[in-house]
């Protein structure tokens, strides 16, 4: 497709639960972020990826939260053992060259999760 | 610690008229600084950017200016048009290396009316 894509769109889990989010960046983009946005906040940085290489991952909040991009495309964020402060809109982003230089930030529409 | 603010949770403005959206920051550190706006249901989209070593950018409806001395930024929208309902987040950056994640503020819902 033309732009970031999400998938699920919603996501409702029972606590405890394990999750995961795709994200399809643009096609050729090397620099994929993640950012987490609770309700009335701003997003947050999780973590960016240049190409497959994971270089930051310093707003991951806990060791529940992994991220990988194994083939510098795709990529999946996995929440283990869900708790109700996970739940979210979960931001990808990506851009054509490193770290979303001049702005060239593209973001997908979101994942909301729900922790029940 | 918050350190990209927009004290402003709503705005309701006119169409036709100004608006204006302010952010402030408090780490000198950042040098580049970026408005993006959202719709409902969708994901952020970049509306423009200044460089710290700019006080003044434009690009037709919209001009960012930054007061690097008094760490803030506005947002002006001249004319406002209902199209331009939406929240707007005021986001800085540090350096231009990898890794330069955005800091965002918590946004501000702008309401344009008829």
């Amino acid at each position: 497709g033309a732009g970031v894509s999400q998938s699920p769109r919603y996501k409702v889990a029972k606590r405890g639960q394990d999750v995961a989010l795709r994200c399809d960046p643009i096609s050729g983009h090397v620099s994929l972020f993640w950012y987490q946005q609770a309700l009335g906040q701003g997003p947050e940085f999780l973590t960016y990826f240049q190409n497959e290489a994971q270089l930051d991952k310093s707003g991951l909040p806990s060791d529940r939260f992994f991220a990988e991009r194994p083939e510098g495309s795709v990529s999946t964020l996995k929440i283990q053992r869900t708790q109700q402060e996970d739940s979210a809109v979960y931001l990808c982003a990506s851009s054509r060259g490193l770290a979303g230089i001049d702005g060239e930030l593209f973001f997908g529409e979101g994942s909301r999760l729900t922790v029940l | 610690d918050q350190q990209v603010k927009q004290n402003s949770p709503s705005l309701s403005v006119q169409e036709g008229r100004i608006s204006i959206l302010n952010c402030d920051y408090t780490n000198s550190m950042f040098d580049y600084f970026l408005w993006y706006k959202k719709y409902p249901a969708e994901g952020p989209t970049f509306l423009i950017s200044i460089s710290s070593i700019k006080d003044k950018n434009e690009d037709g409806r919209f001009t960012v200016f930054l007061n690097k001395s008094a760490k803030h930024l506005s947002l002006h929208i001249v004319p406002s048009q209902p199209g331009d309902s939406a929240v707007y987040f005021c986001a800085a950056r540090r350096g231009t290396g990898t890794a330069s994640k955005l800091t965002f503020g918590t946004g501000t819902r702008l309401q344009v009316t008829l």
